[in-house]
């Protein structure tokens, strides 16, 4: 069964640092992995789709890795804003039909 | 090009009694799946449709159900509402039930079980 955490599970950092967020999963076997932004009460956005042939992506101030053989992702953000602050998923697809995800890592980026 | 919409945005139900959610695929999508999130938590998956027929369920007992219309358009029915039914309801949509397929989601509705 597939398992994904996330670490740390809050994080609060003042404006402009850069910072790593962290999430593992258990089965290597994966289609895609994927990095979401949920503010609070809200749906989910999309940030980062990473397929499994791939080692990372980059979209503006963010950059995903992945490194399957390991089991391991990270989310990079540089020079973070107070509107950064949000909780950060983590998803993988171990199969065509489903995502599982980790519990987030809600981050605060203070003024 | 429309997103995928969901309604009720808030509803209030008492326990035992029976809810309805909705959900409108992204045009020219095809998949629907749905995914439950309690409070503090990531994203469960309940279940999926594709062209009409259940393509996939999580461990969710059967008072959770759902149907998928021609249109693509989907329902989240839940029986016997149980206090610990009080979550984020969300539903994705795909062009496609593959792996490679990417799921977009809507905004939620916010289920509160009294």
């Amino acid at each position: 069964k597939q398992e994904v955490t996330q670490i740390p599970a809050a994080l609060s950092v003042p404006e402009g640092e850069n910072l790593v967020l962290n999430c593992s999963f258990t089965d290597s076997a994966i289609y895609n992995l994927q990095w979401f932004r949920q503010d609070p009460g809200k749906g989910l956005t999309s940030l980062l789709l990473i397929q499994s042939s791939q080692r990372e992506q980059t979209s503006g101030r963010l950059n995903a890795s992945l490194d399957k053989s390991s089991g391991r992702s990270t989310l990079y953000i540089a020079a973070s804003q107070p509107g950064d602050s949000a909780t950060y998923l983590c998803a993988v697809k171990p199969s065509g039909s489903r995502l599982t995800f980790g519990e987030g890592t809600q981050l605060t980026v203070n003024p | 090009e429309t997103g995928v919409t969901q309604s009720p945005t808030h509803l209030i139900k008492t326990r035992g009694q029976q809810v309805t959610l909705r959900c409108s695929s992204q045009s020219g999508h095809n998949t629907v799946s749905w995914y439950q999130q309690a409070l503090g938590q990531g994203p469960q998956f309940i279940f999926q449709y594709y062209r009409e027929e259940e393509n996939g369920r999580g461990n969710f007992p059967p008072r959770f159900s759902g149907l998928q219309f021609p249109n693509y358009s989907s329902e989240l029915n839940v029986n016997a509402l149980e206090l610990d039914d009080s979550a984020l309801y969300l539903c994705a949509s795909s062009l496609g039930a593959s792996g490679s397929d990417t799921q977009y989601f809507g905004p939620g509705t916010r289920l509160t079980v009294l």
